[in-house]
């Protein structure tokens, strides 16, 4: 069984466009994350979420709206995609309190 | 602010230890080190808290020096499994629901 799933794996598309990109975890964990990885390899977080609640919103443009409809999923969607919002992007969660962070498999955003 | 790693880079042969430091100018809470191999997610080591022991397992330990506000990765007799990109993530705060990474250091086992 996987812990943290996101789909899909990878996504090309031009730019302007809107997508989505989804994540499920069945850790029992409260909080949620996505991550941007950029070709350097930065790992920077983007979004926090504890029980369904937004809880960090790291200075991120609006163009990006996470959405958690319940503590076991979180999505991120993506509108009118720039060439520079090309990266790995990654979603994690843990739990408050203890352990580390599990990571998905991420998605690789290519925008053309 | 981002902590700082070093080396950025380190080449081994099989059976040498490495050690990766992690060095932040916040006060910390936490640091957590995860491996990462190339087109994989990163994969969680270890955590060490403030006013905790120093961790280990197998042959990968970790110390967090609360003073210096810095860490340290051990990696003894390394294995070609080793090899990958290494990261530190600092929390400050307990409970704080977010890691700020570093820049990662690559690690390259060699026959």
């Amino acid at each position: 069984d996987t812990a943290v799933s996101q789909t899909p794996k990878y996504l090309v598309t031009q730019m302007g466009n809107d997508k989505s990109i989804k994540c499920e975890q069945n850790l029992g964990h409260d909080t949620m994350y996505w991550y941007k990885q950029d070709s350097k390899k930065f790992l920077k977080i983007m979004f926090s979420y504890n029980n369904k609640e937004l809880i960090i919103n790291e200075t991120v443009p609006n163009r990006f709206s996470p959405k958690s409809p319940d503590k076991a999923h979180l999505n991120l969607h993506i509108n009118s995609l720039e060439l520079g919002d090309s990266a790995v992007y990654f979603c994690a969660s843990s739990q408050t309190g203890s352990g580390g962070y599990t990571f998905g498999s991420g998605t690789r955003l290519t925008v053309v | 602010q981002q902590p700082v790693q070093s080396p950025q880079a380190v080449i081994l042969r099989e059976g040498e230890d490495a050690v990766i430091n992690c060095s932040s100018s916040k006060a910390l809470y936490s640091v957590h080190w995860y491996r990462q191999k190339h087109g994989e997610a990163p994969v969680f080591l270890m955590i060490l808290l403030k006013g905790g022991e120093q961790k280990g397992h197998d042959k990968i330990s970790a110390s967090f020096n609360e003073k210096k506000q810095q860490s340290s990765l051990y990696l003894t007799a390394s294995q070609l499994s080793y090899s990958g990109t290494y990261f530190c993530g600092t929390g400050e705060a307990q409970g704080a629901q977010k890691l700020v990474f570093g820049q990662g250091t690559r690690l390259t086992i060699n026959p």
